[in-house]
């Protein structure tokens, strides 16, 4: 059973860079068949996709983070990560990872999600 | 990029009803669509992909239908687990993007 876990800094300050790792367990990062993706949740709104990246290191980006997000693979770790700066509170959210499988493009596996607070 | 809207955006039911969620594409998506639930505090949890199929261990009583740009989510008669909010997302072409959900409450 694939299992997928966040972690990182649950605060961090206006302007700076937050950074979150997703440890995938039950299954290779590097299959050819998946792609990994970031998804965020602002407190008490909807689903918004930040980004993937593929196995091979294909990478694409939602346009309203696009200039400041990046998306990364660490197959010596098992992990993917995600990365973005100069933050402000719009960008306080609960940031889940999620695999998207073999049908439909759809995301089948997701992590229980952190809850990332922008604030000084 | 393509909007999703999703209507309504609550609705109350009972246990026993049938639930029907509608999902419209502002342009064609074929049937690239997917049907997530989640419950408060919980991560989304995949229902339906490609519009009509049922991911696996996700009871019969969901089932999607619809191509194009419109799609509808139903459940035939509801369980008390049921009660949460619905979501669907085009995975047709990047951007990905979601419904803004529909709250399933208990009437």
């Amino acid at each position: 059973q694939l299992h997928l876990q966040e972690s990182g800094p649950g605060l961090v300050k206006p302007s700076e860079t937050l950074s979150l790792s997703c440890t995938v367990s039950g299954g290779a990062i590097s299959s050819r068949s998946y792609y990994w993706a970031w998804i965020r949740q602002p407190p008490g709104k909807g689903l918004e996709w930040i980004g993937t990246m593929s196995y091979s290191g294909s990478t694409d980006y939602n346009p309203s983070v696009k200039s400041r997000v990046t998306i990364s693979l660490d197959t010596s770790k098992n992990q993917f990560s995600l990365r973005l700066n100069s933050v402000t509170a719009a960008d306080t959210a609960v940031y889940y990872c999620a695999r998207r499988g073999d049908h439909g493009r759809a995301y089948d596996y997701w992590g229980q999600g952190i809850l990332v607070t922008v604030s000084s | 990029d393509i909007q999703m809207t999703q209507s309504p955006s609550s609705v109350s039911a009972s246990v026993g009803d049938r639930v029907t969620i509608t999902c419209r594409a502002s342009q064609g998506i074929s049937t690239w669509l997917a049907w997530y639930q989640q419950k408060p505090g919980n991560a989304p949890k995949l229902l339906i992909f490609a519009a009509s199929s049922l991911q696996s261990g996700v009871p019969s009583r969901f089932s999607g239908s619809g191509s194009g740009t419109d799609f509808t989510l139903t459940i035939s008669s509801l369980h008390p687990e049921d009660f949460a909010t619905y979501y669907c997302q085009q995975t047709n072409s990047f951007p990905r993007s979601f419904g803004q959900g529909t709250k399933l409450e208990i009437k």
